[in-house]
């Protein structure tokens, strides 16, 4: 069956780091990845799309890759800020019909200062 | 000006009861989608609606039954409520290949 995994449920880094979170998925050929955040008590927001066909993408301090022969994608933050601290989901989707968005379980990110 | 909206925000209810959750955007989407956040944090997905066509419909007890009454209201009824029935219920919306636009969340109690 699919599965899609985020390295960690938590990471802890310090105020000007970079943050790097890692997603991994098995049984699946997405045809998009999406990076959404996700705040206590809050729905998801979304922060970025790559294509299967694009290696990189970025978004200000935000850069996703996309491995599509590792099976794999890195979100990172760039010079993280305790404004970052939240969950980052990671998300799949395929270009059949009548699919949706499938999510992997999170990562919780703590900055500190 | 909030794009999704679900009503309400939390919603106690007694094991057996039938209860609906609305959800409106008011993005011009086209298509609508409900999924369900356990205790886990785990997000997954239940229903989609493309122009009030059903188009994905998970494994999900027929006890639920969603209904689109125009492209920008999908809502959510669910009968006979169990415990397990308990967690957060988000709805969302996209149009095209773009990121899904959420709303806050329905976070549903069954005693």
């Amino acid at each position: 069956s699919q599965k899609i995994e985020q390295n960690s449920e938590a990471l802890n880094i310090q105020e000007g780091k970079t943050a790097t979170l890692t997603c991994n998925y098995t049984n699946y050929s997405p045809a998009y990845l999406q990076w959404y955040r996700q705040d206590p008590g809050r729905g998801p927001v979304f922060l970025l799309l790559i294509r299967e066909n694009e290696k990189e993408k970025r978004k200000e301090r935000l850069k996703v890759t996309f491995d599509t022969t590792l099976k794999q994608s890195l979100f990172h933050i760039t010079a993280s800020q305790p404004a970052d601290s939240a969950t980052y989901l990671c998300a799949l989707e395929s270009n059949q019909a009548g699919t949706a968005l499938i999510f992997g379980k999170g990562t919780t990110l703590s900055v500190s200062s | 000006d909030t794009a999704v909206s679900q009503t309400p925000k939390y919603l106690v209810t007694q094991m057996g009861n039938d209860k609906s959750i609305k959800c409106e955007q008011n993005l011009g989407h086209d298509t609508m989608y409900w999924y369900k956040q356990d205790s886990k944090k785990f997000l997954k997905i239940m229903f989609s609606y493309n122009n009030k066509e059903l188009i994905i419909n998970e494994t999900v007890p027929n006890r639920f039954s969603p209904k689109s009454p125009d492209k920008a209201h999908l809502n959510l009824h669910i009968n006979s409520l169990e415990l397990g029935d308990s967690a957060v219920y988000f709805c969302a919306s996209r149009t095209g290949n773009y990121g899904y636009t959420f709303g806050s969340g329905t976070r549903l109690t069954v005693v």
